[in-house]
């Protein structure tokens, strides 16, 4: 697709269940992120993959998270152990990487709405 | 470290009304400056940048400066229409000289227009 695709676009879990969240970035983009959007705040980062690199995990809140990616492609954001305060949601960007074509510029998926019960 | 502080909202207007959105930052280097717009249910879109001082970011309607000297890149808009209501996100990028290529982001300040 044209643009970055999240899904799923809403998840409802019950405290205590793992969770998996997809995000297929923007074809020749090497560069992904994840933020996280708690209702009526601002993004606060997550975790940062650029091309082969290891990622940038600073912005993890706990161990209950995780993140991988596959090469330059789709990466998928787990929560394990679901808590409630984890409902938020779970926004996935991606952008020109790198050091010669990094522009600053980051294209959002409309995100994964994880609600915990 | 880099930040970014925006007013607090939500800006409650009437359409047509001027819209001024205050941001400002700090910044170790010398960083791009963004402003982003967040529609009801959608992800967040690039509304304009501005990549040097004195630079002038526009998209819409939408203006906003790169001033260098006092830190800020504050969002204008002479006449807001009512499909501007969103949440706006004013953001920087500072990965030059060993920098982050991780944007700062404000808090994000909400706009409601009224008819």
């Amino acid at each position: 697709g044209a643009g970055v695709s999240q899904s799923p676009s809403n998840k409802v879990t019950e405290k205590g269940k793992d969770v998996e969240l997809r995000c297929d970035p923007i074809s020749g983009h090497t560069a992904l992120y994840w933020y996280r959007q708690r209702l009526g705040q601002g993004l606060e980062f997550l975790i940062y993959f650029q091309g082969n690199s290891a990622p940038d995990k600073s912005g993890l809140p706990s161990d209950r998270f995780s993140a991988e990616r596959t090469g330059e492609s789709v990466s998928t954001l787990t929560i394990q152990r679901t808590q409630q305060e984890d409902s938020a949601v779970y926004l996935c960007a991606s952008s020109l990487g790198g050091s010669r074509r990094f522009t600053g510029e980051l294209f959002f998926g409309e995100g994964s709405r994880l609600t915990v019960l | 470290g880099n930040s970014v502080t925006q007013m607090e909202g939500p800006v409650t207007l009437s359409e047509e009304a001027f819209l001024t959105i205050n941001c400002t930052y700090t910044a170790t280097g010398y960083p791009s400056l963004f402003w982003y717009v967040q529609y009801p249910g959608e992800g967040l879109q690039l509304l304009l940048k501005a990549t040097k001082a004195d630079d002038k970011g526009s998209n819409k309607g939408f203006e906003a400066t790169y001033r260098k000297e006092t830190t800020s890149f504050h969002l204008e808009k002479g006449s807001v229409q009512v499909s501007d209501s969103a949440v706006y996100f004013c953001a920087l990028s500072d990965p030059g000289a060993g920098g982050s290529y991780i944007p700062t982001f404000g808090r994000g300040t909400s706009l409601i227009v009224h008819p």
